[in-house]
């Protein structure tokens, strides 16, 4: 049972343009959703992260949006550039461990 | 320095051999992960150490046989290799185990390829 569902699976933006990238969750136990990026060759590093009694967190380019009613959240990536060009995991933290959606592969072009 | 270390970073092998992945974290973490990434990049938990106990052990063969001689280090053992077994492992470790914002740091991977 995948708990942490993530989509689209790939996305193609336009350098400058915005990415968005989008979770949904069913366990209400989770009490922390980060965001990880990881590039071809490396592992996976934290990127931002949002507890689930804000619904909203901004750092430089990187936004979460978090929805609790309806067990959502989605980052957007503002003015996107080439070197934004990875993949991105949705996660939550709950039960000792942490669970990742599907990831998206991002490819920002020039 | 690199906070989350695991050797080697590559592994080839025949079907039916024994290998070992080590990993070694110099952040003072107490709990410590391995993760399988399979070849459409989905990331999945197989066990969880805290401060030398196991305690997470998803379904995972028992053909894999992890080990934590103290709570900087801890290795992956696997026996017999099948082709299913080719994959990237990482390591990770947090403060403690996972909850609220003790996120996690991951090694940089171990790519073992069954042939």
């Amino acid at each position: 049972q995948q708990q942490v569902k993530q989509s689209p699976q790939s996305l193609i933006v336009q350098k400058g343009g915005i990415s968005i990238i989008n979770c949904a969750y069913e366990n209400t136990a989770f009490d922390y959703f980060p965001w990880y990026q990881q590039f071809p060759g490396k592992g996976p590093a934290l990127l931002i992260a949002i507890r689930p009694d804000v619904s909203e967190k901004k750092e430089g380019r990187f936004t979460i949006s978090f929805n609790k009613s309806a067990k959502q959240f989605s980052l957007h990536i503002m003015d996107s550039q080439p070197g934004d060009s990875a993949t991105y995991f949705c996660a939550a933290i709950g039960g000792s461990r942490l669970t990742f959606g599907e990831g998206t592969q991002l490819t920002v072009n020039p | 320095d690199t906070a989350v270390s695991q050797t080697p970073k590559y592994l080839v092998t025949q079907m039916g051999n024994d290998k070992s992945i080590k990993c070694e974290q110099n952040l003072g973490h107490d709990t410590m992960y391995w993760y399988k990434q399979d070849s459409k990049k989905f990331l999945k938990i197989m066990f969880s150490y805290n401060n030398k106990e196991l305690i997470i052990n998803e379904t995972v063969p028992n053909r894999f046989s992890p080990k934590s001689p103290d709570k900087a280090h801890l290795n992956l053992h696997i026996n017999s290799l099948e082709l299913g077994d080719s994959a990237v492992y990482f390591c990770a470790s947090s403060q403690v185990p996972a909850s609220g914002a003790n996120v996690l740091t991951f090694g940089a991977g171990s790519r073992l390829t069954v042939l």
